[in-house]
Protein backbone atom coordinates (compact mmCIF):
# COMPACT_ATOMS: atom_id res chain seq x y z
CA UNK A 1 0.00 0.00 0.00
CA UNK A 2 1.06 3.30 -0.59
CA UNK A 3 2.06 5.68 1.66
CA UNK A 4 2.02 9.29 2.67
CA UNK A 5 3.19 11.23 -0.48
CA UNK A 6 5.37 14.28 -0.30
CA UNK A 7 6.58 16.48 -2.91
CA UNK A 8 9.29 18.04 -3.49
CA UNK A 9 11.70 16.00 -1.37
CA UNK A 10 14.04 18.66 -1.43
CA UNK A 11 13.61 22.12 -2.48
CA UNK A 12 16.31 24.64 -2.64
CA UNK A 13 15.01 28.91 -2.56
CA UNK A 14 15.72 32.23 -2.33
CA UNK A 15 14.08 34.15 0.46
CA UNK A 16 11.28 35.71 -0.54
CA UNK A 17 10.14 33.06 -3.20
CA UNK A 18 6.85 30.94 -2.70
CA UNK A 19 7.42 27.81 -1.45
CA UNK A 20 4.54 24.98 -2.09
CA UNK A 21 4.49 21.76 -0.41
CA UNK A 22 2.31 18.77 -1.61
CA UNK A 23 0.99 16.11 -0.01
CA UNK A 24 -1.25 13.06 -0.50
CA UNK A 25 -2.44 11.07 2.31
CA UNK A 26 -2.69 7.34 2.39
CA UNK A 27 -6.57 6.79 0.78
CA UNK A 28 -8.93 6.27 3.39
CA UNK A 29 -7.69 8.40 6.56
CA UNK A 30 -9.58 11.25 7.41
CA UNK A 31 -7.38 12.81 9.02
CA UNK A 32 -4.17 15.36 7.86
CA UNK A 33 -1.24 16.67 9.52
CA UNK A 34 1.35 18.92 8.51
CA UNK A 35 4.52 18.80 10.75
CA UNK A 36 7.57 21.24 10.65
CA UNK A 37 11.09 19.60 12.39
CA UNK A 38 13.86 21.91 13.36
CA UNK A 39 17.03 21.09 15.14
CA UNK A 40 16.07 23.98 17.42
CA UNK A 41 12.03 23.38 18.40
CA UNK A 42 12.18 19.53 17.16
CA UNK A 43 8.38 18.41 16.11
CA UNK A 44 5.93 20.65 15.96
CA UNK A 45 2.34 20.41 14.46
CA UNK A 46 1.47 23.44 12.64
CA UNK A 47 -2.19 22.17 11.41
CA UNK A 48 -4.30 19.35 10.72
CA UNK A 49 -7.06 18.71 9.40
CA UNK A 50 -10.66 16.21 9.54
CA UNK A 51 -12.19 15.45 6.40
CA UNK A 52 -10.85 18.45 4.34
CA UNK A 53 -11.63 20.91 7.01
CA UNK A 54 -8.98 22.39 9.10
CA UNK A 55 -9.28 22.05 12.75
CA UNK A 56 -6.36 22.98 14.32
CA UNK A 57 -4.24 25.85 12.87
CA UNK A 58 -2.73 27.13 16.52
CA UNK A 59 0.77 25.57 15.29
CA UNK A 60 1.39 27.68 12.27
CA UNK A 61 3.69 30.45 12.91
CA UNK A 62 2.70 33.67 11.36
CA UNK A 63 0.52 34.95 7.93
CA UNK A 64 2.94 33.74 5.46
CA UNK A 65 2.09 30.03 5.96
CA UNK A 66 -1.09 28.96 4.53
CA UNK A 67 -2.41 25.20 4.12
CA UNK A 68 -5.49 23.84 2.40
CA UNK A 69 -7.00 20.76 1.46
CA UNK A 70 -9.43 20.98 -1.23
CA UNK A 71 -10.23 17.82 -1.54
CA UNK A 72 -9.67 13.71 0.38
CA UNK A 73 -6.78 13.23 -1.55
CA UNK A 74 -4.62 16.75 -1.48
CA UNK A 75 -3.22 19.36 0.47
CA UNK A 76 -0.85 21.92 0.02
CA UNK A 77 1.19 23.97 2.99
CA UNK A 78 2.20 27.66 1.02
CA UNK A 79 4.93 29.86 2.37
CA UNK A 80 4.81 33.23 1.10
CA UNK A 81 7.47 34.94 1.14
CA UNK A 82 9.71 32.58 2.38
CA UNK A 83 12.58 33.52 5.05
CA UNK A 84 15.63 31.60 5.67
CA UNK A 85 14.10 30.32 9.16
CA UNK A 86 11.54 28.59 7.47
CA UNK A 87 14.70 26.46 6.97
CA UNK A 88 12.97 22.66 8.17
CA UNK A 89 11.92 19.80 7.20
CA UNK A 90 8.29 19.48 6.78
CA UNK A 91 6.46 16.39 7.56
CA UNK A 92 2.56 15.26 6.11
CA UNK A 93 0.85 12.71 7.91
CA UNK A 94 -2.08 10.68 7.63
CA UNK A 95 -4.44 8.93 10.28
CA UNK A 96 -8.22 7.19 10.31
CA UNK A 97 -9.81 7.67 13.21
CA UNK A 98 -8.06 5.84 15.63
CA UNK A 99 -4.86 8.06 16.74
CA UNK A 100 -1.77 5.96 14.81
CA UNK A 101 -0.51 8.97 12.60
CA UNK A 102 1.77 7.78 9.70
CA UNK A 103 3.93 10.11 8.40
CA UNK A 104 5.34 10.76 4.88
CA UNK A 105 9.17 10.95 4.46
CA UNK A 106 9.32 14.76 4.08
CA UNK A 107 10.04 17.92 2.38
CA UNK A 108 13.56 19.43 3.23
CA UNK A 109 13.43 23.24 2.81
CA UNK A 110 16.25 25.31 2.72
CA UNK A 111 15.77 29.06 1.99
CA UNK A 112 18.95 31.17 1.10
CA UNK B 1 -0.05 20.44 29.42
CA UNK B 2 1.70 17.22 28.30
CA UNK B 3 5.04 16.85 27.75
CA UNK B 4 7.59 13.79 26.77
CA UNK B 5 10.87 13.28 27.99
CA UNK B 6 13.83 11.44 26.22
CA UNK B 7 16.42 12.33 28.86
CA UNK B 8 19.12 10.26 27.11
CA UNK B 9 20.05 12.46 24.32
CA UNK B 10 22.55 10.00 22.12
CA UNK B 11 23.59 6.70 23.18
CA UNK B 12 26.36 4.36 21.81
CA UNK B 13 26.24 0.07 21.47
CA UNK B 14 28.32 -2.30 19.81
CA UNK B 15 26.51 -4.24 17.89
CA UNK B 16 24.28 -7.23 19.49
CA UNK B 17 24.26 -5.45 22.32
CA UNK B 18 20.90 -4.56 24.39
CA UNK B 19 19.98 -1.34 24.83
CA UNK B 20 17.11 0.62 26.36
CA UNK B 21 15.85 4.02 25.29
CA UNK B 22 13.92 5.84 27.81
CA UNK B 23 10.19 7.77 27.82
CA UNK B 24 9.25 9.44 30.33
CA UNK B 25 5.55 11.28 29.93
CA UNK B 26 3.41 13.66 31.90
CA UNK B 27 -0.23 14.05 30.90
CA UNK B 28 -3.63 15.13 32.67
CA UNK B 29 -6.02 13.20 30.30
CA UNK B 30 -6.96 9.94 31.72
CA UNK B 31 -7.24 8.65 28.15
CA UNK B 32 -4.02 8.23 26.07
CA UNK B 33 -1.61 7.29 23.31
CA UNK B 34 1.80 6.45 23.56
CA UNK B 35 4.00 6.18 20.18
CA UNK B 36 7.39 5.26 19.40
CA UNK B 37 8.20 6.19 15.79
CA UNK B 38 11.99 5.91 14.15
CA UNK B 39 14.00 8.24 12.39
CA UNK B 40 16.55 7.08 10.16
CA UNK B 41 19.61 8.73 8.22
CA UNK B 42 17.38 9.17 5.03
CA UNK B 43 14.94 11.61 7.71
CA UNK B 44 12.06 9.67 7.45
CA UNK B 45 9.88 9.06 10.28
CA UNK B 46 8.84 5.81 10.50
CA UNK B 47 5.83 4.18 13.23
CA UNK B 48 7.06 1.77 15.64
CA UNK B 49 4.03 0.92 17.86
CA UNK B 50 0.85 2.20 19.71
CA UNK B 51 -0.32 1.43 23.23
CA UNK B 52 -3.10 3.40 24.80
CA UNK B 53 -3.69 4.11 28.61
CA UNK B 54 -5.40 1.17 29.68
CA UNK B 55 -3.28 -1.55 28.06
CA UNK B 56 -0.35 -1.97 30.50
CA UNK B 57 0.87 -5.16 28.58
CA UNK B 58 4.04 -4.99 27.41
CA UNK B 59 4.99 -5.66 23.80
CA UNK B 60 7.63 -8.19 21.90
CA UNK B 61 8.07 -7.36 18.06
CA UNK B 62 10.93 -9.37 17.29
CA UNK B 63 14.34 -7.73 18.28
CA UNK B 64 12.31 -4.73 19.77
CA UNK B 65 10.36 -4.97 23.17
CA UNK B 66 8.17 -1.85 24.98
CA UNK B 67 7.27 -1.63 28.60
CA UNK B 68 5.09 0.56 29.62
CA UNK B 69 4.20 1.45 33.36
CA UNK B 70 1.67 4.16 34.23
CA UNK B 71 2.76 3.74 38.21
CA UNK B 72 6.22 5.39 36.61
CA UNK B 73 4.75 7.04 33.52
CA UNK B 74 7.54 5.55 31.06
CA UNK B 75 6.99 3.50 27.99
CA UNK B 76 10.77 2.61 27.55
CA UNK B 77 11.94 0.71 24.16
CA UNK B 78 14.28 -1.89 24.06
CA UNK B 79 16.05 -3.34 21.34
CA UNK B 80 17.82 -6.95 21.53
CA UNK B 81 21.18 -7.57 19.56
CA UNK B 82 21.06 -4.34 18.22
CA UNK B 83 22.29 -4.41 14.72
CA UNK B 84 23.67 -1.19 12.38
CA UNK B 85 20.64 -1.16 10.71
CA UNK B 86 19.01 0.28 14.09
CA UNK B 87 21.13 3.45 14.02
CA UNK B 88 18.66 6.05 13.89
CA UNK B 89 17.01 8.26 15.94
CA UNK B 90 14.30 7.37 18.18
CA UNK B 91 10.82 9.57 19.13
CA UNK B 92 8.36 8.88 21.85
CA UNK B 93 5.41 10.64 21.53
CA UNK B 94 1.89 11.06 23.36
CA UNK B 95 -1.63 12.04 22.19
CA UNK B 96 -4.17 12.71 25.24
CA UNK B 97 -7.70 12.88 25.16
CA UNK B 98 -10.42 10.86 23.34
CA UNK B 99 -11.07 12.21 20.04
CA UNK B 100 -7.32 14.19 20.11
CA UNK B 101 -4.71 13.71 17.43
CA UNK B 102 -1.98 16.15 18.56
CA UNK B 103 1.26 14.74 18.88
CA UNK B 104 3.72 15.52 21.41
CA UNK B 105 6.89 14.45 20.64
CA UNK B 106 10.19 13.92 22.70
CA UNK B 107 13.26 15.47 21.74
CA UNK B 108 14.50 11.92 20.21
CA UNK B 109 17.23 9.68 21.35
CA UNK B 110 20.14 9.37 18.50
CA UNK B 111 21.17 5.62 18.73
CA UNK B 112 24.67 4.92 16.73
CA UNK B 113 25.47 1.18 16.69
CA UNK B 114 28.65 0.47 15.74
CA UNK B 115 30.15 -2.40 13.76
Amino acid sequence: DAGVIQSPRHEVTEMGQEVTLRCKPISGHDYLFWYRQTMMRGLELLIYFNNNVPIDDSGMPEDRFSAKMPNASFSTLKIQPSEPRDSAVYFCASSPAGNTIYFGEGSWLTVV
Amino acid sequence: AQKVTQAQTEISVVEKEDVTLDCVYETRDTTYYLFWYKQPPSGELVFLIRRNSFDEQNEISGRYSWNFQKSTSSFNFTITASQVVDSAVYFCALVGGAGSYQLTFGKGTKLSVIP
